[in-house]
């Protein structure tokens, strides 16, 4: 199997722009996560589907961050408008199907950098 | 609640020994271990579910104290492939498939 599958791996924009990150979920897997990553607040939960459904969105910052999952080979986390606050590495990951706090599998990240 | 890892950061020779601890203020279900190297993503290294028993991994092993709402992870014999940054992430009951995840405990290995 190929992984979970992050796109894009680099992205530097300047404040204000759209942002959309991408990931593409283990075929087989029904619980899909964002995490981002900051030197100054490690690893945090910002959303996660099962089945493609929204379950919990708490750790979503503010209104400019959105997540969907059209279907379950496929996820976006987006940004409008960016700011220079949101620089950090945001990982997708995803697990097996009907296991509670299961293993998680990550991809290998997007590093985002707002000017 | 972010659990608590410690210490931040160890500094080992091969073939020394290292415990790295995860503690929370909040019943746990589960603790989770992944090793994080720079500039790779986190890779998984064992679950503890309460109830469960201590886990081992070759020379990673990890026990889980429902009491004490903590956790540690144990490596022996280290060797300069268990450089990295190692995650301890929570589960409770009632939290889904949420973990929160510790700050992380740096540790290196030198020859």
């Amino acid at each position: 199997d190929a992984g979970v599958i992050q796109s894009p791996r680099h992205e530097v924009t300047e404040m204000g722009q759209e942002v959309t990150l991408r990931c593409k979920p283990i075929s087989g897997h029904d619980y899909l996560f964002w995490y981002r990553q900051t030197m100054m607040r490690g690893l945090e939960l910002l959303i996660y589907f099962n089945n493609n459904v929204p379950i919990d969105d708490s750790g979503m910052p503010e209104d400019r961050f959105s997540a969907k999952m059209p279907n379950a080979s496929f996820s976006t986390l987006k940004i409008q408008p960016s700011e220079p606050r949101d620089s950090a590495v945001y990982f997708c990951a995803s697990s097996f199907p009907g296991l509670l706090s299961g293993e998680l599998f990550f991809g290998e990240g997007s590093r985002l950098t707002v000017l | 609640q972010q659990p608590v890892q410690s210490p931040q950061a160890v500094i080992l020779r091969e073939g020394e020994d290292a415990v790295i601890n995860c503690s929370s203020s909040k019943a746990l279900y589960s603790v989770h271990w992944y090793r994080q190297k720079h500039g790779e993503a986190p890779v998984f290294l064992m679950i503890l579910l309460k109830g469960g028993e201590q886990k081992g991994h070759e020379k990673i092993s990890a026990s889980f104290n429902e009491k004490k709402q903590q956790s540690s992870l144990y490596l022996t014999a280290s060797q300069l492939s268990y450089s990295g940054t190692y995650f301890c992430g929570t589960g409770r009951e009632t939290s889904g498939s949420r973990l929160t995840f510790g700050e992380g405990t740096q540790l290196t290995v030198n020859p």
